[in-house]
């Protein structure tokens, strides 16, 4: 595998249901990223780890929960979402998260009933 | 707030002609400027950066950057079919992760 990895690919539920989305990087880079593209929307930056490291966004509701066990994996846990939650969740990777390029995964299309 | 604009299109150019994408950014302290390309269903791919006032050319694409403006371009030239697609600028603006805003995207059609 190269690059940044995104599983599942597609990825429906209910609104009382608990899933997760994994991404993976093989880039060597230390610094992660989730992000959120919604319909005519610009992309949202959601959460940033840095050396495993959580930058705290407030704006994004409880409901999404990010975790990074190690620089080349992150998960954000999804629980009791909203039909407006449904959208493409893109992860991406850089090396130092000041300033550099990032690089994207091919993201989970979510889409909740 | 810190935003990053961008002419939504969609931006028709005739195949073989010079494409112009523009995108405004509001903190005058930003520091670096990135292009990337997003074809439907797809997502983001990086085509450029840039850091310095000037022109940038890597192949057919040029990036133009003027921070007293706040603006940077991407030209493209001899504008191919295949490069009809959406192009996302995307601007740091102080230098750390979370403050890399992306802008709305412009839809480029290219007709042969």
């Amino acid at each position: 595998e190269t690059g940044v990895t995104q599983t599942p690919r597609h990825l429906v539920m209910g609104m009382t249901n608990k899933k997760s989305l994994k991404c993976e990087q093989h880039l060597g880079h230390n610094a992660m990223y989730w992000y959120k593209q919604s319909a005519k929307k610009p992309l949202e930056l959601m959460f940033v780890y840095s050396l495993e490291e959580r930058v705290e966004n407030n704006s994004v509701p409880s409901r999404f929960s990010p975790e990074c066990p190690n620089s080349s994996h992150l998960f954000l846990h999804l629980h009791t979402l909203q039909p407006e939650d449904s959208a493409l969740y893109l992860c991406a990777s850089s090396q130092g998260h000041r300033g550099s390029e990032q690089f994207f995964g091919p993201g989970t299309r979510l889409t909740v009933l | 707030q810190k935003e990053v604009e961008q002419n939504s299109g969609p931006l028709s150019v005739p195949e073989g002609a010079i494409a112009s994408l523009n995108c405004t950014y509001s903190d005058r302290g930003s520091q670096s400027f990135f292009w990337y390309r997003q074809y439907s269903g797809k997502s983001p791919e990086l085509i450029m950066f840039i850091y310095s006032n000037g022109d940038k050319e890597d192949g057919r694409f040029t990036a133009q950057l003027n921070k007293a403006s706040q603006y940077v371009s991407l030209l493209i030239r001899d504008s191919q079919p295949s490069d009809s697609a959406t192009y996302l600028c995307a601007v740091n603006m102080d230098n750390y992760g979370q403050n890399f805003v992306f802008g709305p995207g412009t839809r480029l059609s290219v007709l042969p």
